[in-house]
């Protein structure tokens, strides 16, 4: 199996940068794509690719990955970032054909 | 309007069965691998089970394999998840998510708000 891991929570004041990591063996091989989901609601793409920004992604969103640990960073975080956030990626078993993290939980102070 | 609608949730014993269901619109639904990915209630997303475009790929998670089974009628932009045997484990909102690409490996661009099931004596 392939175990992505985050820790469960991260917090920023307002204006400053958001860094969540997510560690895998050898991630930085494998495409990592990011959700957020606010209470109650759908997940939402952020970042695709490692690094892609959907459209409609504002341009404060964006990822890295290298070696064994991928990051979601937001900068001048707002308030309407307050949510969990996912990273995913395609491991491609066929009982691990996709993997989730265990989510991260931001929030903004 | 782009979007995915998922329906058949409820309230059902221990050893049920339940039928879930997932209508596209907006988009070529023929084109695109389907999910089911769940939430336990307070925890995190749990990949379920994926379909291929043209249903002749399908995966399972371990905890799932064997009692559920994921289908699709292109026809009527509808992806399937048949649930056997439940458990109180399976309590969850399950969501159903489309793939960018046909094979369903790799991103979710878009995910539907979900429907909740709840296994209970």
């Amino acid at each position: 199996s392939y175990v992505l891991t985050q820790p469960p929570s991260v917090s920023v004041a307002p204006g400053q940068t958001a860094r969540i990591p997510c560690g895998g063996n050898n991630i930085g091989s494998k495409d990592v794509h990011w959700f957020q989901q606010r209470p109650g609601q759908a997940p939402v793409l952020v970042v695709y690719d490692d690094s892609v920004r959907p459209s409609g992604i504002p341009e404060r969103f964006s990822g890295s990955n290298s070696g064994n640990t991928a990051t979601l960073t937001i900068t001048r975080v707002e308030d309407g970032d307050e949510a969990d956030y996912y990273c995913q990626v395609w491991h491609g078993s066929s009982d691990h054909w996709e993997v989730f993290g265990g989510g991260t939980k931001l929030t903004v102070l | 309007q782009v979007q995915l609608v998922e329906s058949g949730g409820g309230v059902v014993q221990p050893g049920k069965s339940l039928r879930l269901s997932c209508v596209g619109s907006g988009f070529t639904f023929s084109n695109h691998g389907m999910h089911w990915v769940r939430q336990a209630p307070g925890k995190g997303l749990e990949w379920v089970a994926t379909i291929s475009y043209d249903e002749k790929n399908k995966y399972y998670a371990d905890s799932v394999r064997g009692r559920f089974s994921i289908s699709r009628d292109n026809s009527k932009k509808i992806v399937y998840l048949q649930m056997n045997s439940l458990r109180p484990e399976d309590t969850a909102v399950f969501f159903c998510a489309k793939d960018s690409s046909g094979s369903g490996n790799w991103y979710f661009d878009l995910w539907g708000r979900g429907t909740l099931v709840t296994v209970s004596p």
